[in-house]
């Protein structure tokens, strides 16, 4: 596709369940980010991608969350025993490259992920 | 890691009327500053951005402007329009590894 695609678009699921989201990016963009939104707020870092390996995860809240990337394409969030905290809208989004040269970001529509 | 203050969180302006956002940011190798502009239900996009070896770059109707020694730039719409109503952010890059770093948003309304 022409843009970042995010699935799935919208996520109810129940406190200690696991979820997946998944992004698939602009094809042949380097680096790939995960922000997480809450309402009125702005993007939060979670994680970003070079390639296959992630540069920098600091921004993970704790170790029930983890993304992969294991081809350097689409990646995965993937959160463990969900709790009504983690419900956000989470974004994914491409830049064609990374570190210093950092450019343009392209953002998918999010995830919107609902912790009953 | 780099902090970026945005200011002010809502601000409202007459149909026709400039609008000026300001951010600060805390890390002072940051060179690239980006400004989103996200509507309801939709990713943030990219309307203009700007790197430290200028001091204003223009497209149109917006405008940013940068002061490296103050650690501060700032977005400026002029004849502001309906299509202007949404939520913008600022930008920056924590140098350390190139992470970008999102300040919390203005919303801006353009009243008729």
């Amino acid at each position: 596709g022409a843009g970042v695609s995010q699935t799935p678009s919208n996520k109810v699921t129940e406190k200690g369940k696991y979820v997946e989201l998944r992004c698939d990016p602009i094809s042949g963009h380097t680096a790939l980010y995960w922000y997480r939104q809450s309402l009125g707020q702005g993007p939060e870092f979670l994680i970003y991608f070079q390639g296959t390996g992630a540069a920098d995860d600091s921004g993970l809240p704790n170790d029930r969350f983890f993304a992969v990337r294991p081809e350097g394409s689409v990646s995965t969030l993937k959160i463990q025993r969900t709790e009504r905290g983690d419900s956000a809208v989470y974004l994914c989004a491409s830049s064609l490259l990374a570190g210093p040269n950092t450019g343009e970001l392209f953002f998918g529509e999010g995830s919107r992920l609902t912790v009953l | 890691g780099e902090n970026v203050e945005q200011h002010p969180s809502t601000l409202s302006v007459q149909e026709g009327d400039s609008a000026v956002i300001k951010c600060t940011y805390s890390d002072s190798a940051s060179n690239y500053f980006p400004w989103y502009k996200q509507e309801l239900g939709k990713g943030p996009q990219l309307i203009i951005d700007i790197r430290s070896n200028v001091g204003e770059k223009k497209d149109q109707r917006i405008a940013v402007t940068l002061n490296k020694t103050a650690k501060h730039f700032s977005l400026h719409i002029t004849e502001t329009q309906p299509e202007d109503s949404a939520v913008y952010f600022c930008a920056a890059p924590w140098k350390r590894d190139d992470k970008i770093i999102f300040g919390k948003g203005t919303r801006l309304h353009i009243l008729p």
